[in-house]
């Protein structure tokens, strides 16, 4: 089955810090989506990819949809404490039955010291 | 406007009790996950269903059965809590984005 490796687990970073973090698969993906999770509340979506190559920004956000179709990468620029919380990547698959699982990495948790 | 709306927020059960969970989309998309959030594990994929009359299984679907009512609902239904079933749950719905409900937190004791 799928899999996806998201790394790192956490960060602990300083305000004003730029952010990376990434995802791996063992297969390939058609759509790579980026999520925030706050405590107390569902996953927001941030960032979709959808083609081999893409890269999106939103704000300070970016990410980008690897070549290969089997990895994406986040990346935060100048963080602040608001982005404190749980990042998570997810891909869905490209395969017959598959290709309507939407696949979650493990998260990374993110901490921003003022 | 409302998004995905999930039905309880919060719930706790005896062990060996039933209870289903609702979730309802208005976004029209053909695709709805359930999913648990458990410490540490990530969002674990339950069960999905691909479109309106289809179900499958996820990575963790022991324990849970579902219902794709119609196009708008997807329950989750334990029918004999148990203590493993602990978890935070969420439902959520897929077009060319997904997003989610505000999720369950449950309780077996």
């Amino acid at each position: 089955g799928q899999q996806l490796n998201q790394s790192p687990q956490s960060m602990f970073i300083q305000e004003g810090e730029d952010v990376s973090m990434n995802c791996t698969s063992s297969s390939i993906f058609n759509t790579w989506l980026w999520y925030k999770q706050d405590p107390g509340e569902g996953p927001v979506l941030l960032i979709a990819l959808y083609k081999a190559g893409e890269l999106t920004s939103n704000g300070r956000l970016t990410a980008q949809f690897g070549i290969t179709r089997k990895d994406s990468f986040l990346n935060i620029s100048a963080s602040i404490p608001s982005d404190v919380g749980i990042y998570f990547c997810a891909g869905r698959g490209n395969s017959g039955g598959s290709n309507y699982k939407l696949t979650f990495g493990k998260g990374t948790l993110l901490t921003v010291n003022p | 406007n409302a998004g995905v709306t999930q039905t309880p927020k919060f719930q706790v059960l005896k062990t060996g009790q039933s209870m289903t969970l609702q979730c309802a989309q208005d976004m029209n998309h053909n695709s709805m996950y359930w999913y648990r959030q458990d410490p540490g594990m990530g969002l674990r994929l339950i069960y999905y269903s691909a479109s309106e009359g289809t179900t499958d299984k996820g990575e963790v679907p022991n324990g849970y059965n579902v219902s794709r009512l119609n196009k708008r609902e997807f329950s989750l239904r334990l029918e004999s809590a148990a203590p493993s079933q602990t978890s935070v749950y969420f439902c959520a719905s897929l077009g060319s984005r997904a997003f989610f409900g505000q999720g369950t937190r449950l309780t077996v004791v």
